[in-house]
């Protein structure tokens, strides 16, 4: 079946300019997690989601960045006001939630470049 | 101190020989842990998956958990340039966030 899959793939933004990223998850998945990832770094947490509930968005480095779900499907994060520290890539992780687990199934990733 | 520490290498071996990866981690309620593989401008993918302490093996690759020693660790054997990548770990408590390691740049040498 399909993957994780993430639109746009690459974005150029002008410094102050308003951006959403899309995530579709993987059928069924009831977790969507969100990850910032900068050059040469291992991903950073964000927000996660459990259906259309934001149970965790602690990893938001500010109130630019703002992240939903409103169906418990397709997300959407927004960063406004983009500033030139906000270029990384951005990964969409989706998991099944069941009692024990926690494997996440990443995107592709958009890679965000802010001048 | 970050709570999960991975060499970043880069890591140059010849192609055949085993690998050895490994992370340090300080948070002791960490029961999950996982290795992903990422290639360049790609995104992670889960390669190994592990819950607690214990070994786990998958054709060449092995997982091992110290919960003890807080110590987790992913070998490949019989090594191939298509294991040339970043080799992140990653580790939680339960349902929610992964908190990653820097991630090790691996390169196999044919």
């Amino acid at each position: 079946g399909a993957g994780v899959s993430q639109s746009p793939r690459y974005k150029v933004a002008k410094r102050g300019q308003d951006v959403a990223l899309r995530c579709d998850p993987i059928s069924g998945h009831v977790s969507l997690f969100w990850y910032q990832q900068a050059l040469g770094q291992g991903p950073e947490f964000l927000t996660y989601f459990q259906n259309e509930a934001q149970l965790d968005k602690s990893g938001l480095p500010s109130d630019r960045f703002f992240a939903e779900r409103p169906e418990g499907s397709v997300s959407t994060l927004k960063i406004q006001r983009t500033q030139q520290e906000d270029s990384a890539v951005y990964l969409c992780a989706s998991s099944r939630r069941w009692s024990g687990g926690n494997e996440q199934f990443f995107g592709p990733g958009t890679r965000l470049t802010v001048l | 101190q970050k709570e999960v520490e991975q060499d970043p290498g880069p890591l140059s071996v010849p192609e055949g020989a085993i690998v050895s990866l490994n992370c340090t981690y300080s948070n002791s309620a960490f029961q999950y842990f996982m290795w992903y593989r990422q290639y360049s401008r790609k995104g992670p993918e889960l390669l190994m998956y592990t819950y607690s302490s214990g070994n786990k093996e998958d054709g060449r690759f092995t997982a091992q958990v110290d919960k003890s020693s807080k110590y987790i660790s992913l070998f490949i054997r019989d090594s191939q340039p298509s294991d040339s990548a970043t080799y992140l770990c990653a580790m939680s408590q339960g349902n929610e966030k992964l908190t990653f390691g820097t991630g090790t740049r691996l390169t196999i040498i044919p």
